[in-house]
């Protein structure tokens, strides 16, 4: 059974960037796809992008949200089972609640999720 | 890509039976069957109810269930419950690994 912790600093001004963790407890974590989403106050559900980690290979592909792929970079540390999310330049538009969510290899729905991360941005 | 719509909200008493909507395109939710609805409770994380238009994850009521017809999908809750009360999302794959797009949300209200 799978399980998603995740943490991060909650308070940011405009310009710095947004930086969050999540652990992956159980499971495999090479083959999963790592996804983070997030929900603005009182909005729907806005997918941000995703990795993931070919077994047996090097290769750790990633795919962003083309609206935010700019200022969007999501890393693994498969050592530690631990994927992260940066948002460079933040504003206040990026004031959301942030998931992260596990898509598993072939499939194409989003479970389980972490308990979410509020940021706010505010000067 | 432009997300997928839904009601803004919908009600019913308990014991009826509600369906909740989601409209998309050909390009996502009548192009795949990979359309899937979330739970959310106010303050928590969605939880997945309905996976591949109408699969049941192991631990999910079988008053939950979904269908598609051409770009409209639906879950529909039947038995409605007062813990059924939350926020209803669908989401569905677009076509490509950068296009996965959300509904806006559904508020459903057991009176």
């Amino acid at each position: 059974q799978v399980q998603l912790q995740q943490w991060g600093a909650g308070l940011l001004k405009p310009s710095e960037t947004l930086s969050l963790t999540c652990a992956v407890y159980g499971g495999s974590f090479s083959g999963d796809y790592w996804n983070w989403i997030r929900q603005p106050p009182g909005k729907g559900l806005e997918w941000i992008g995703e990795i993931n980690h070919v077994p047996d290979t090097n290769n750790i592909p990633s795919n962003y949200n083309p609206s935010l792929k700019s200022r969007v970079t999501i890393a693994v540390d498969m050592s530690m089972k631990h994927f992260s999310l940066k948002l460079s330049s933040v504003t206040a538009a990026d004031t959301a609640v942030y998931y992260c969510a596990r898509r598993g290899r072939g499939d194409h729905w989003f479970d389980p999720w972490g308990q979410g991360t509020p940021v706010t941005v505010s000067s | 890509q432009s997300a997928l719509t839904q009601p803004r909200s919908v009600s019913g008493s308990p014991g009826q039976s509600v369906t909740i909507s989601c409209t998309g395109t050909s390009s996502d939710v009548g192009g795949y069957n990979f359309v899937s609805w979330y739970q959310q409770y106010p303050g928590k994380a969605p939880k997945l109810m309905i996976f591949d238009v109408s699969q049941r994850p192991s631990g999910v009521p079988d008053r939950f269930s979904g269908s598609k017809s051409g770009n409209t999908a639906s879950l529909t809750i039947s038995g409605l419950q007062a813990e059924d009360e939350a926020d209803y999302y669908c989401y569905s794959y677009a076509g490509s690994y950068t296009s996965r797009v959300f509904g806006g949300g559904t508020k459903l209200t057991v009176l």
